[in-house]
């Protein structure tokens, strides 16, 4: 199968700061990438999405950056608070249908 | 608007039995994707339904399948469980194919 891996497994930030959560997707033609929280005990939870037409979109405290020319993804949280303590996966499309290549996932920790 | 439910939350079974699982997607979606969660493969991708047919199938066994009905309800059916099978089960609904996918709270399925 496809491989979206994630450069670090674990991050630790202080309260306060920005966090920066990085994703190497393999596939060129994927056109369609999501970043999700996961809790522990609960389903992942929709973060933002950026569509292969776009560098960069924002949200509420939250930005993503897409590279295609080197096939990155990141996800900027700023101000990261500890309720942002959490696994982040990045998740990629390139099929007509909604089948999403999950990476392996980063554990955000916010330290108070 | 009540989101993504998958019933029931938790599952204990034993090696060759089969199990059920539903996922009711957010009100107005129509196309329900199930992924399998473990701390070993991650979330990996198993089918997509879309106005009750089926779009894509992952790369699993035929033991899995699943199907969807006209309210756009989805069950996913694991015959002859074998104890690897032990996993989160989790349903996403999106209103079309190629939107945003929102995840239920999964299932946790057991097999001793």
């Amino acid at each position: 199968g496809e491989s979206v891996g994630l450069h670090l497994p674990t991050l630790s930030v202080q309260e306060g700061d920005n966090s920066i959560i990085n994703c190497a997707y393999s596939n060129s033609a994927s056109d369609y990438f999501i970043w999700y929280k996961q809790e522990s005990g609960k389903g992942p939870q929709f973060i933002i999405d950026i569509r292969s037409n776009m560098d960069k979109r924002q949200g509420q405290r939250v930005t993503v950056l897409l590279n295609k020319t080197v096939k990155h993804l990141s996800l900027q949280i700023a101000a990261t608070q500890p309720g942002d303590s959490a696994v982040y996966f990045c998740a990629e499309s390139y099929t007509t249908g909604n089948q999403f290549y999950f990476g392996t996932g980063t554990s955000l920790t916010v330290i108070p | 608007k009540a989101g993504v439910t998958q019933t029931p939350r938790y599952l204990i079974k034993t090696r060759g039995q089969q199990v059920t699982l539903s996922c009711s997607p957010i009100s107005g979606h129509r196309s329900v994707s199930w992924y399998q969660q473990t701390p070993g493969q991650g979330l990996q991708f198993l089918f997509e339904y879309f106005s009750e047919t089926q779009r894509n199938k992952g790369n699993f066994p035929g033991r899995f399948s699943g199907r969807q009905f006209s309210n756009s309800r989805s069950e996913m059916n694991v015959s002859t469980l074998e104890l690897g099978d032990s996993a989160l089960y989790l349903c996403a609904s999106s209103l079309v194919v190629g939107n945003e996918q929102f995840f239920g709270p999964g299932t946790r399925l057991t097999v001793l």
